[in-house]
């Protein structure tokens, strides 16, 4: 594997439901984001992790919860979605040193959410 | 606030004829520019960057990219493009040393292009 993967790819679930998205990069970096992408809108940053520490969180409901257990791993944790939450869940990782970087992120292809 | 603006959301264009796609950025003291391409169903890649020195920069698939600093911007251009080249296009600006590690990207813009 090269690159930044993304597992599932689609994704249907229940609002009641419990799922997680999962995210490996394998470039040796040591910060990843998760970003929201959904139709006619910008890409939203949700979380960021730097050095497996979150360092941003940009207001993102409870419902979603991240975890890095290592600087190649992210996941996402989904509880009780609603259907708005339907968006392409987009990972992206980066090289920082600290923090003053010219941060060119490197993005995985997505998981295609789908809340019924 | 830091924004990044690209003012077109949809860019129709015939096969082999030039195009120019616009970003600009809110004024700061340093600026580091990106554009991304994301064709259907995947994420985004890398097409070029401005970190420092001159000011057109090329890309990958043809494309390059002028930084402005007087007019704070960015515009992507090919001079001739392909049907392949139909996809989103996103600018993105790292907004200096007090902006860390955050990217601002623009809304995008979708290229489509016909035969």
């Amino acid at each position: 594997e090269t690159g930044v993967t993304q597992t599932p790819r689609h994704l249907v679930m229940g609002m009641t439901n419990k799922k997680s998205l999962k995210c490996e990069q394998h470039l040796g970096h040591n910060a990843m984001y998760w970003y929201k992408q959904s139709a006619k809108k910008p890409l939203e940053l949700m979380f960021v992790y730097s050095l497996e520490e979150r360092v941003e969180n940009n207001s993102v409901p409870s419902r979603f919860s991240p975890e890095c257990p290592n600087s190649s791993h992210l996941f996402l944790h989904l509880h009780t979605l609603q259907p708005e939450d339907s968006a392409l869940y987009l990972c992206a990782s980066s090289q920082e040193g600290d923090f003053r970087s010219y941060n060119e992120q490197f993005f995985g292809p997505g998981t295609r959410l789908t809340v019924l | 606030a830091q924004s990044v603006t690209q003012l077109d959301s949809q860019v129709p264009v015939f096969e082999e004829a030039p195009v120019e796609l616009r970003c600009n950025y809110s004024s700061s003291v340093s600026v580091y520019l990106f554009w991304y391409v994301q064709y259907p169903n995947q994420g985004l890649q890398l097409l070029l960057k401005y970190l420092s020195g001159s000011t057109l920069v090329k890309g990958i698939n043809g494309f390059e990219a002028e930084f402005n600093k007087s007019q704070t911007s960015f515009h992507l251009r090919k001079p001739s493009v392909h049907i392949s080249d139909t996809a989103e296009y996103f600018c993105a600006v790292n907004f200096g040393v007090d902006s860390s590690y955050k990217l601002i990207f623009g809304s995008g813009t979708r290229l489509l292009v016909r035969p």
